[in-house]
């Protein structure tokens, strides 16, 4: 499958359980990201990885724990989650030309989260 | 960090007229400037981008237009048609930390 896939499409989980998102990139690209989507607000960067290295911690909580052990996958780990951290979760991959820096990220189709 | 700020929240355009949505940023460093399109449901789709090497760039009905000097941007949509129809996100990004407008839903009338 080509572009970005995440998995799973649609999550509900209560507030002590643990799950991951899973993001996998064809592309070739070497830079990841996590954004979250609520509605109304505007997409709100989460992590950024670029060459496998963390490069962006947006001052997310530590319920959410990111992994990147290679370029072509991310996850995010969720622990313990609260009822508004329910949202859109999307991963989008992009290339560092290190001349102009990133270009343009392409998107997952993300993961439907909900915390009961 | 970079703030985005984008204008309309909304716009409503007969068909055929052309849309204009506009995006200011604050961070100097920022070069790089793409816009995407969402449809319900789907994801953001990168429509056309503009490196700040560049002072306008269009793609068939699509074009995208910046001011560094006033650190503002805009995405202009031409004989608009009902495809159109989409929420439209600007970003800007200074070496890899994309930041994104809260997005403009447009809506497109026969």
């Amino acid at each position: 499958e080509t572009g970005v896939t995440q998995t799973p499409r649609h999550l509900v989980m209560g507030m002590t359980n643990k799950k991951s998102l899973k993001c996998e990139q064809h592309l070739g690209h070497n830079a990841m990201y996590w954004y979250k989507q609520s509605a109304k607000k505007p997409l709100e960067l989460m992590f950024v990885y670029s060459l496998e290295e963390r490069v962006e911690n947006n001052s997310v909580p530590s319920r959410f724990s990111p992994e990147c052990p290679n370029s072509s996958h991310l996850f995010l780990h969720l622990h313990t989650l609260q009822p508004e951290d329910s949202a859109l979760y999307l991963c989008a991959s992009s290339q560092d030309d290190r001349a102009w820096g990133l270009t343009g990220a392409f998107f997952g189709q993300g993961t439907r989260l909900t915390v009961v | 960090g970079e703030n985005v700020e984008q204008h309309p929240s909304t716009l409503s355009v007969q068909e055929g007229d052309s849309a204009v949505i506009k995006c200011t940023y604050s961070d100097s460093a920022s070069n790089y400037f793409p816009w995407y399109k969402q449809e319900l449901g789907k994801r953001p789709q990168l429509i056309i981008d503009i490196r700040s090497n560049v002072g306008e760039k269009k793609d068939q009905r699509i074009a995208v237009t910046l001011n560094k000097t006033a650190k503002h941007f805009s995405l202009h949509i031409t004989e608009t048609q009902p495809e159109d129809s989409a929420v439209y996100f600007c970003a800007a990004s200074s070496w890899g930390k994309f930041q994104f407008g809260a997005g403009t839903q447009v809506v497109v009338t026969p």
